[in-house]
């Protein structure tokens, strides 16, 4: 199983809005609708913010935003806060009772 | 409030085994499905298993050999046991959980530090 492949970075100014990508294979990200991205603040667990693609926890605002085409998966987040900043990752359902994440993506406010 | 909490030693010798449990706090450990995850530092994570709270867990194939899950229902646990350690198994490890047909991780512990070293 490899991992999903996320870029190492992304930045925006407060207000302006960053998307992140996540790339897999057709047996993961590109076969199956159950893609999900977590936000991870320093010292904290994990929070999902998107799952099954683009559907958003209740609490979630509706700045976070997520699609998908083919084997490419992308989280969106508009009108950037401060407390955005964080790191972001992706996870996708493999098969065979099995998942792979992304490598993660440090979210930077400027 | 329902929470996870990771625990074990922090620091663990080559060759010996790496044992580590999830305490779930505000509801039963029943009925939801129970994963680990790893980090290495400055790497992305590593899925390494999963297991209902019964039944058979799967595991990740690369680590198969060497990986032990089980759930004591009475103590609200999971655990985790991984052989033969290196160095390449330092990582931080969070456990999380997955609704029955839910496809997500909707609730993760912070996550603890093992590392390998002599």
């Amino acid at each position: 199983q490899s991992a999903l492949t996320q870029p190492p970075s992304a930045s925006g100014s407060p207000g302006q809005s960053v998307t992140i990508s996540c790339t897999g294979t057709s047996s993961d990200v590109g076969g199956y609708n159950y893609v999900s991205w977590y936000q991870q603040h320093p010292g904290k667990g994990p929070k999902v913010m998107i799952y099954e693609v683009s559907k958003r926890p209740s609490g979630v605002p509706d700045r976070f935003s997520g699609s998908k085409s083919g084997n490419t998966a992308s989280l969106t987040v508009s009108g950037l806060q401060v407390e955005d900043e964080a790191d972001y990752f992706c996870s996708s359902y493999a098969g065979s009772n099995s998942w792979v994440f992304g490598g993660g993506t440090k979210v930077t406010v400027l | 409030q329902v929470q996870l909490q990771e625990s074990g030693p922090g620091l663990v010798k080559p060759s010996e085994t790496l044992s580590l449990t999830c305490t779930v706090s505000g509801d039963s450990i029943s009925g939801y499905y129970w994963i680990w995850v790893r980090q290495p530092a400055g790497k992305g994570l590593e899925w390494i298993g999963r297991m209902y709270s019964s039944g058979t867990p799967n595991y990740n194939p690369s680590l198969k050999s060497r990986v032990t899950m089980s759930v004591d229902t009475s103590k609200n646990q999971f655990s985790l046991n991984l052989t033969s350690v290196t160095a390449a198994d330092t990582a931080v490890y969070y456990c999380a959980r997955r609704r029955s047909l839910a496809w997500y991780f909707d609730l993760w512990g912070r996550g603890t530090l093992v590392t390998v070293s002599s």
